[in-house]
């Protein structure tokens, strides 16, 4: 399996910035997800990296360095509506549970007036 | 049109008996998944299903049975429930293994054992 490590609560201000790191290990790397999940909701996907680079979608950006077992979640003018728990996970082409995505614990982010 | 869907969304049971949850997708797609998240909302894998072949997560107890009467769903059968069942079940799918399609979820089934 591989270890994927996120913070586990970070609290930010509405209108700001913040990002949200997450590092993994895995031998047979197939890609990386983030997954947004709002309280007692399923998951939503959010946006997908393979490649090294930044992957830009409206307020909503992701890094992935594969070299360095790393990426990051950027958010940009936060909304309080974004307060939810965001969920690195990632897919290993040589995992015994197939196709599936190997989830981080998730951080939960707060957003304040 | 909901893309996949589960039944039931909330299920309170006693300890020792036997329940199924139902999942079925409209998108087409060829994979679909069963994850458990807990009490601690950590998402885990317990199966994949594709073309007929199922890949077991090794620390899924064999009390959990996937099953799969077309390519459209993948139910969930659980004999002898224990307190420790008690979680939130999602389904998923996705296109074919190896492509950049991500999961789509259902809503989730909430499991309450007695």
């Amino acid at each position: 399996g591989q270890n994927i490590d996120q913070p586990t609560e970070m609290t930010a201000t509405e209108g700001a910035i913040v990002q949200i790191n997450c590092t993994y290990q895995t031998s047979g790397f197939n890609g990386l997800f983030w997954y947004q999940q709002h309280a007692g909701e399923a998951p939503t996907f959010l946006s997908y990296n393979v490649l090294d680079g930044l992957e830009e979608k409206g307020r909503f950006s992701s890094f992935l360095s594969r070299s360095k077992g790393y990426s990051y979640l950027l958010l940009k003018e936060l909304q309080m509506k974004d307060s939810a728990s965001y969920l690195c996970a990632v897919r290993d082409r040589n995992s015994n549970s197939g196709y599936a995505l190997n989830f981080g614990k998730g951080t939960s982010l707060l957003v304040t007036p | 049109d909901t893309a996949v869907s589960q039944t039931p969304k909330y299920l309170v049971t006693q300890m020792g008996n036997d329940k199924s949850i139902k999942c079925e997708q409209n998108l087409g797609h060829d994979t679909m998944y069963w994850y458990k998240q807990d009490s601690k909302k950590f998402l885990k894998i317990m199966f994949s299903y594709n073309n007929k072949e199922l890949i077991i997560n090794e620390t899924v107890p064999n009390r959990f049975s996937p099953k799969s009467p077309d390519k459209a769903h993948l139910n969930l059968h659980i004999n002898s429930l224990e307190l420790g069942d008690s979680a939130v079940y999602f389904c998923a799918s996705s296109p074919s293994p190896g492509t950049s399609g991500d999961q789509y979820f259902g809503p989730g089934t909430r499991l309450l054992v007695l």
